[in-house]
């Protein structure tokens, strides 16, 4: 089943901040985070691994709350060059689904000067 | 550059043709995936291999089918292209079962069905 992303949209200056999140009704046991520009293919950004720690990337982090299988984008101090569509892909726990990502929606995150 | 390759990028189908799509990575990865994408529905799997000569399916396979003759080849094929098929079409391939680091997608085939 596919996780839900929200928001789906977002719309920011320069400079401020965003948090994207994801959810999934399975137990998950690992969630990526990926970045599509308009045209092009999906860039992996980072991983999180149930049991793991927060990751980061330059300014953009992420968290992975196992309880309630969700995990959270965090993009602080926006730029330019963040704008796209942000897709989380999830791996389920058992039966071999950890091998295959179920992605969602995407949310389109637009960064204005 | 290492990388995953689609050809062909673009294509026109007529209903009732068929078309191969070709994946070629050179990163020597186990894993390969063909996903298509919509507007509003984001990534949807269509069939996965774990291994050279092995393939299964995903989530959407119905009306396509693949092969993985070779570990840097993933092939994917219409046999009867269906309008409901008009799609972009992303091929993915990981290191790790759990993609540990990440999938590398190529650039995509936009295929139209008319």
């Amino acid at each position: 089943q596919q996780p839900v992303q929200s928001p789906q949209a977002v719309i920011l200056r320069e400079g401020e901040d965003a948090v994207i999140n994801c959810s999934s009704s399975k137990a998950l046991y690992s969630v990526h985070w990926y970045r599509q520009k308009h045209g092009e293919a999906p860039v992996f950004l980072m991983i999180l691994l149930k049991g793991g720690e927060q990751k980061g990337h330059e300014k953009i982090s992420a968290s992975f709350n196992e309880k309630k299988q969700q995990s959270s984008l965090y993009l602080t101090a926006s730029q330019l060059s963040y704008s796209g569509t942000y897709f989380c892909g999830t791996g389920t726990v058992g039966d071999g689904s950890a091998r295959q990502l179920t992605f969602g929606s995407g949310t389109q995150l637009t960064v204005l000067p | 550059n290492a990388g995953v390759t689609q050809t062909p990028k673009f294509r026109v189908l007529k209903t009732g043709q068929s078309m191969t799509l070709l994946c070629a990575q050179d990163m020597n990865h186990e894993y390969m995936y063909w996903y298509r994408q919509d507007p509003g529905m984001g990534l949807r799997l269509i069939h996965y291999s774990v291994g050279e000569g092995t393939t299964a399916k995903g989530e959407v396979p119905d009306g396509y089918n693949v092969s993985r003759l070779k570990k840097q080849n993933f092939l994917l094929g219409l046999e009867s292209a269906a309008p409901s098929q008009t799609s972009v079409y992303f091929c993915a391939s990981s290191y790790s079962a759990t993609g540990f680091y990440g999938y590398t997608f190529g650039s995509g085939t936009r295929l139209t069905v008319v």
